[in-house]
């Protein structure tokens, strides 16, 4: 079956700093990668997806992803961090296997921005 | 912005009320989906749909049950509402093809006392 992983509940950075937050993922043929952003009492909002081509892929916010086949990666990485980047973010991988088709979501991992 | 709609965004009702989620979305998409999210941030399919009148239950079991007689229309109900129901409810839903995104209504926090 597919899965997501996030290896880090929590990640804390300095404003200004670049942040990283990890994503690895198992699946059987190509996946399909999406990153969502969660801010406090709100739903989960798309930042960005890898279906095919360039490794790298640009979302909104200025966030982007890297695409890494051989390590089954998907980091979620920004230059340059602000506070309001605060919030929890997911990795997720698209699911094919138990008769429909369905997103597989990772635990979350929370950003904290500090001043 | 996604145009999905989830209301009330907030309840807090009595144990053994009967309870209707509504989730609406502008988009004609045709799958739509609910989620609970448990307080420690944690995401869990409960229900989805594929389309009009079709209904199917997810990972996470659920005593909640869900219709789709509108493609723009995926209430979900709880007959007698517990404690135990207490999270947040998170509709969304998505077009037809695999790489299509999947947007996410604003969310419903549900606190039964």
């Amino acid at each position: 079956a597919q899965s997501v992983a996030q290896p880090e509940d929590q990640v804390n950075v300095a404003e200004g700093n670049p942040l990283t937050v990890k994503c690895t993922y198992s699946v059987s043929g190509n996946p399909y990668l999406f990153w969502y952003v969660q801010y406090p009492n709100r739903g989960l909002q798309f930042l960005l997806k890898y279906i095919t081509g360039d490794n790298l892929v640009k979302g909104s916010y200025g966030f982007e992803a890297e695409f890494n086949k051989s390590q089954t990666s998907f980091h979620l990485k920004k230059p340059s961090a602000l506070v309001s980047d605060s919030a929890l973010y997911f990795c997720a991988v698209r699911d094919w296997t138990g008769g429909y088709n369905k997103l597989i979501f990772g635990a979350g991992t929370r950003l904290a921005v500090h001043p | 912005e996604a145009d999905i709609y989830q209301t009330p965004r907030y309840l807090v009702i009595g144990t053994g009320k009967k309870i209707t989620l509504e989730c609406s979305q502008t988009m004609g998409h045709d799958k739509m989906y609910w989620y609970q999210q448990d307080p420690g941030m944690e995401l869990h399919l409960i229900h989805y749909s594929y389309g009009v009148n079709s209904t199917e239950k997810g990972d996470l079991s659920s005593e909640s049950t869900v219709s789709r007689i509108r493609t723009e229309h995926f209430p979900l109900t709880l007959e007698s509402a517990r404690p135990s129901h207490t999270s947040q409810y998170l509709c969304a839903s998505r077009r037809t093809g695999p790489a299509d995104t999947q947007y996410f209504g604003p969310g419903t926090r549900l606190t039964v006392l």
